[in-house]
């Protein structure tokens, strides 16, 4: 079982649309948790961390679930600007990142 | 200010040949992680380097390769004998203690191929 799954995707979306996207965890113990953003070709680049109580940063809302090893991103009225992958990424102890294989996301007009 | 940068930003090199990946993080950052993504997949961790502390190097794949930071501030990483499969786009990434709270910054990347 990999450490941090994610739904591969492709999403394709119309614009204005709602998306969720869901990751999992194995480690219990896994400390901190965020959402990068890669887009084609380029390098990872930091969304958003995630905190217990849900955290909301204008159209993206993040959540964690730590009893079932579960967090999430909602992404509100997506923009054409959205398109790209969305890494699952989970701090474990000793600082080690591990990310997920990434949701693409693709918003059309 | 000045980003994460690597060099070279690509390398071809023959299989059996040893390379060098150089990356030059944002000044004052203490913590250092290499990682590899390979094509379509996600991001590996390799090695990560905080501070003075000895290095976490349970990523590495083996022991062809591997790395050092000097100074606390430039690193390398070194593949010796390279193999196809090694063949990745390595991505530098720096940050500021404690990494836990704080952004990684990751550089361009290197793309690797090996023939």
């Amino acid at each position: 079982r990999k450490e941090v799954e994610q739904d591969p995707g492709p999403f394709n979306v119309p614009e204005g649309a709602t998306v969720a996207f869901n990751c999992t965890y194995s480690n219990s113990a896994s400390q901190s948790f965020f959402w990068y953003r890669q887009d084609c070709r380029k390098e990872p680049k930091l969304l958003m961390s995630v905190y217990s109580s849900g955290n909301e940063d204008g159209r993206f809302t993040a959540q964690l679930n730590r009893a079932s090893q579960y967090i999430s991103l909602l992404i509100r009225d997506s923009k054409l600007s959205d398109s790209a992958t969305y890494l699952c990424v989970v701090m474990e102890y000793g600082n080690k990142l591990v990310f997920g294989a990434g949701t693409i996301l693709r918003v059309k007009s | 200010g000045a980003g994460v940068s690597q060099s070279p930003s690509n390398k071809v090199t023959e299989k059996g040949k040893d390379v060098e990946l150089r990356c030059d993080p944002i000044s004052g950052h203490t913590a250092l992680y290499w990682y590899r993504q390979s094509l379509g997949q996600g991001l590996e961790f390799l090695i990560y380097f905080q501070g003075n502390s000895a290095p976490d190097k349970s990523g590495l794949p083996s022991d062809r390769f591997s790395a050092e930071r000097t100074g606390g501030s430039v690193s390398t990483l070194t593949i010796q004998r390279t193999q196809q499969e090694d063949s990745a786009v390595y991505l530098c990434a720096s940050g500021e203690a404690p990494i836990s709270y704080n952004e990684q910054f990751f550089g361009p990347g290197t793309r690797l191929t090996v023939l």
